[in-house]
């Protein structure tokens, strides 16, 4: 059973405007969640982190939201850029981040000029 | 070369081949991971080495052999695989065993016939 969930395969958007990218989990134990951006032929990169004690973490463009109660979280992307198209990928770990990372399936976005 | 590389990009072998992957890492780093990506499935780790000792298998059948001959180098010996082993093989490496602070390689994409 998937611990990590990512139920949009895909997700288009136009420049300029926000991409919201959605995540939800089921195990409890997890308080540590990374979201990865993979462009093709490229392995993944960290984009940006949130740990369970906060519930917002912005860096530049990217904000990340976490809902505990709800085991939600949501990457938003503001304006979108046609450079961001990439898929996106969810993980989460325990013991603050110091456990193996469980990955979601990934969301490819597209982003229009 | 910097970052983390890896060798071959792509790979096709039959079920009766003996093949290796190879991944090096130019960061220093002392830990490093063999991850796999199936199609329409998530990233799941396989192994992980720290400091040329491996510290975790995570119940990859046999006919996956990884070896690690010093903390730079990394690599995943194939035999006999089925093609249901076909998916993208991702290298990646970190400071120590620190799942939220990983490098990935490019990956090698592995199709068997």
């Amino acid at each position: 059973d998937q611990q990590v969930k990512q139920n949009s395969p895909s997700l288009s958007v136009q420049e300029g405007r926000i991409s919201i990218l959605n995540c939800d989990y089921t195990n409890s134990m997890f308080d540590y969640f990374l979201w990865y951006k993979k462009y093709p032929a490229e392995g993944p990169t960290f984009l940006i982190s949130i740990s369970s004690i906060k519930d917002k973490n912005e860096d530049g463009r990217f904000t990340v939201f976490l809902n505990k109660s709800a085991k939600h979280l949501s990457l938003h992307i503001v304006p979108s850029q046609p450079g961001d198209s990439a898929v996106y990928f969810c993980a989460a770990s325990s013991q603050g981040g110091s456990e193996k990372l469980v990955f979601g399936k990934g969301t490819k976005l597209t982003v229009n000029p | 070369e910097t970052g983390v590389t890896q060798t071959p990009r792509h790979l096709v072998m039959g079920m009766t081949n003996k093949k290796s992957l190879k991944c090096e890492q130019h960061l220093g780093h002392n830990a490093m991971y063999w991850y796999k990506q199936s199609a329409k499935k998530p990233l799941e780790l396989m192994f992980v080495y720290n400091f040329k000792e491996q510290t975790e298998n995570n119940s990859v059948p046999s006919r996956f052999s990884p070896e690690c001959p010093n903390s730079s180098h990394l690599f995943l010996h194939l035999h006999t695989l089925q093609p249901e082993d076909s998916a993208l093989y991702l290298c990646a490496s970190s400071q120590t065993v620190a799942y939220n602070e990983q490098f990935f390689g490019p990956g090698t994409r592995l199709t068997v016939l």
